[in-house]
């Protein structure tokens, strides 16, 4: 199973908006409305911030929003922040009842 | 509120096998079920495979069949994961996750604290 692919960085400014894209296949993201994203910092476990394309957990900022088109799922971070300096990973069921996740993509707040 | 509280690092042998903990403390985790994901030194997340502790089942990804093992304690609310035949490649930080039982590849929502494993000679 490869890994979903999603782009190595993405940068912009305090108050910009980034989408972080995630593509996969018609056996993962395009079979499944339960793609999720998850936040890390370095030396920490991964934080949960979209669950089901698009459904955020209670607690995180509603800046964070989730959706997807065919195999392709995004991740949208309005309003940036200096705090949200991170990295980010997408994760899909797959086929044979197993989970792919993305490669991440370290965002970084100019 | 429950929290993931995951084993001590380790280091091993070439060769060898190990086996590490993850247990749910500050209340019950009845109805979930455990996933391990491991990330290797600057690389991204790897997911292992999971378990339904309440049912028994368990799922492996394709990359680790036969050397792994999940089982779990209901009695300690604690997952375990073993790996044998360890080799330099598996150095990596190891994450026992939670999902929801009825479909344990939704989402994961609490994370271990992660328990690094080096594999060196």
């Amino acid at each position: 199973q490869s890994a979903l692919t999603q782009p190595a960085s993405v940068s912009g400014s305090p108050g910009q908006s980034i989408t972080i894209s995630c593509t996969g296949t018609s056996s993962d993201v395009g079979s499944y409305n339960l793609v999720s994203w998850y936040q890390q910092f370095p030396g920490k476990a991964p934080k949960l911030i979209i669950f089901e394309v698009s459904e955020r957990p209670s607690g995180v900022s509603d800046r964070f929003s989730g959706s997807k088109s065919g195999n392709t799922a995004s991740l949208t971070i309005s309003g940036l922040q200096a705090e949200d300096e991170a990295r980010y990973y997408c994760c899909s069921p797959a086929s044979r009842s197993t989970v792919v996740f993305g490669g991440g993509t370290t965002l970084t707040v100019l | 509120q429950v929290q993931l509280v995951q084993s001590a690092a380790e280091v091993k042998k070439p060769g060898s096998s190990v086996k590490i903990s993850c247990k749910a403390s500050g209340g019950s985790d009845i109805g979930h079920s455990i996933s391990w994901v491991r990330q290797a030194p600057g690389q991204g997340l790897e997911w292992i495979g999971g378990i339904i502790p309440i049912f028994g089942t368990t799922n492996y990804a394709q990359q680790f069949h036969g050397r792994v093992m999940f089982t779990a304690d209901d009695s300690t609310s604690t997952a375990y994961m073993g790996l044998n035949s360890l080799r330099s490649e598996d150095t990596a930080l190891y994450f026992c996750a939670r999902g929801p039982a009825g479909e344990p590849r939704s989402a994961f929502d609490l994370w271990g604290q992660g328990t690094m494993i080096t594999v060196s000679s």
